[in-house]
């Protein structure tokens, strides 16, 4: 299965810091996804990067896939209180999820 | 198109009782996806349709689950005789299908079972 296992499991910071989560994956894949999920809310896409990339930016969010490794992060830069969330990789077609990453940033 | 809906948003039933939850995708979306979620874990894969048909089921999908999508458009799950084990989000999604596809998501139905 193409499952993507989120690292740290939570993590904690202060309003303006840069968060980072990784992700590491077992098969080969065409693309790997990032989604956030509020508390009580629906599951939101937020960045896909494709096998032949290596990074790729949205906003304040950055992606890196390092496909010989099988790993990827997300880097959010300047966070906000409502990036509290849990954050979930997603590698391929086949969208098998790991646990994630909950993330809590303190105003 | 606001997005993919899903009715009931909650649902509290007794034990061995039937539910169905229905969604709606984004209209022009060919794939359509279920997914459940028990509390601080990820989504788990169901089944997914492409059009009407039902390509792929999961092993966690047991015979009580069923999921239909009969024209393509909107699909039901059913569950049948629930058991308490079966509580947990049922998460919808929907997407155009093809490479680098990105899913949709659905707010979700909880399901109580009492």
């Amino acid at each position: 299965s193409q499952q993507g296992e989120e690292d740290p499991q939570a993590l904690s910071i202060q309003e303006g810091e840069n968060a980072t989560m990784n992700c590491s994956y077992k098969t080969s894949i065409n693309n790997l996804q990032w989604y956030r999920q509020n508390s009580g809310r629906g599951l939101v896409h937020l960045i896909l990067i494709r096998s032949n990339e290596r990074e790729k930016h949205s906003g304040r969010l950055r992606v890196t896939l390092d496909t010989s490794k099988k790993s990827s992060s997300l880097l959010i830069t300047a966070s906000r209180a409502a990036d509290t969330a849990s954050y979930f990789c997603v590698g391929g077609f086949k969208t098998i999820f790991g646990a994630g990453t909950r993330l809590f940033v303190k105003a | 198109d606001t997005g993919v809906s899903q009715d009931p948003r909650h649902k509290i039933t007794k034990r061995g009782q039937n539910v169905t939850f229905r969604c709606d995708p984004i209209s022009e979306h060919n794939r359509l996806y279920w997914y459940r979620q028990t509390l601080g874990q990820g989504p788990e894969f169901l089944t997914y349709f492409q059009n009407e048909a039902q390509l792929e089921k999961s092993r966690l999908l047991s015979d009580r689950f069923s999921a239909e999508r009969p024209k393509g458009s909107f699909s039901t799950l059913e569950i049948q005789r629930t058991e308490q084990g079966d509580s947990a989000m049922y998460l919808c999604a929907s997407s155009l299908g093809g490479a680098g596809d990105t899913q949709y998501f659905g707010p979700g139905t909880r399901l109580t079972v009492l």
